[in-house]
């Protein structure tokens, strides 16, 4: 079955990094494209970047371009968010998403927390 | 700077029908827009309902169903059960450098 789990989420202080991994199994990874999606504390969801099954497309949220990268290594079968120059609008749990176009399978999601 | 809209707030009876709508500040929406639906109840990760319009994901309830009404991508649920309270989030496709946008979310309560 499909199983995707997050880990690195952290509380760090504003203009810190931080790596994100969504470790992926029960699918062949390399054939779909995978989001991050993420949800501030009682709020609603937000789209932050996707990324083509081969790597060679990437497209990110206004809100976290240039800050933000993602990167996929198919030996690992893992999905990373590379954040930067964090702010404390980016606290929010973050999810990793399955399927370029459908989102069809998402994990339990990991908490990031950025406050001075 | 893209818009989706949805009903913030809608209740419907046990055993009722209900349809939540997503639109676009762009215009009509057509199945070009990839319309998805996740459910998302409290303390839980999203989960896919429909995506491109009308498709079900084997795990979707049949008493689920997606289509495109009145220029916007709608959410139907007909024999609302308890269990179908949660909140409801469509999801539109743009391309371009910001593919993708999510709507504010439908707090759907069944009472």
């Amino acid at each position: 079955q499909v199983q995707l789990v997050e880990s690195g989420g952290d509380v760090v202080q504003p203009g810190m990094s931080l790596r994100l991994s969504c470790a992926a199994s029960g699918f062949t990874f390399n054939s779909y494209g995978m989001h991050w999606v993420r949800q501030a504390p009682g709020k609603g969801l937000e789209w932050v970047v996707v990324i083509s099954y081969d790597g060679s497309n990437k497209y990110y949220a206004d809100s976290v371009k240039g800050r933000f990268t993602i990167s996929r290594d198919t030996s690992k079968n893992t999905l990373y968010l590379q954040m930067n120059s964090l702010r404390v609008e980016d606290t929010a749990v973050y999810y990793c998403a399955k399927d370029e176009w459908e989102l069809s399978h998402w994990g339990q999601g990991t908490l990031v927390s950025v406050s001075s | 700077q893209t818009v989706v809209t949805q009903e913030p707030s809608l209740t419907v009876s046990p055993g009722g029908t209900v349809t939540l709508t997503c639109a676009s500040s762009t215009g009509a929406v057509t199945g070009d827009y990839y319309p998805n639906w996740f459910q998302q109840k409290p303390g839980q990760a999203p989960r896919a309902l429909i995506y491109s319009t009308s498709n079900k994901h084997s795990w979707t309830p049949a008493r689920f169903s997606g289509s495109l009404l009145g220029g916007k991508a709608a959410l139907t649920l007909s024999g609302v059960q308890p269990e179908d309270e949660a909140e409801y989030y469509c999801l539109l496709y743009y391309g371009g450098a910001q593919p993708w946008v999510f709507g504010g979310g439908t707090k759907l309560t069944v009472l």
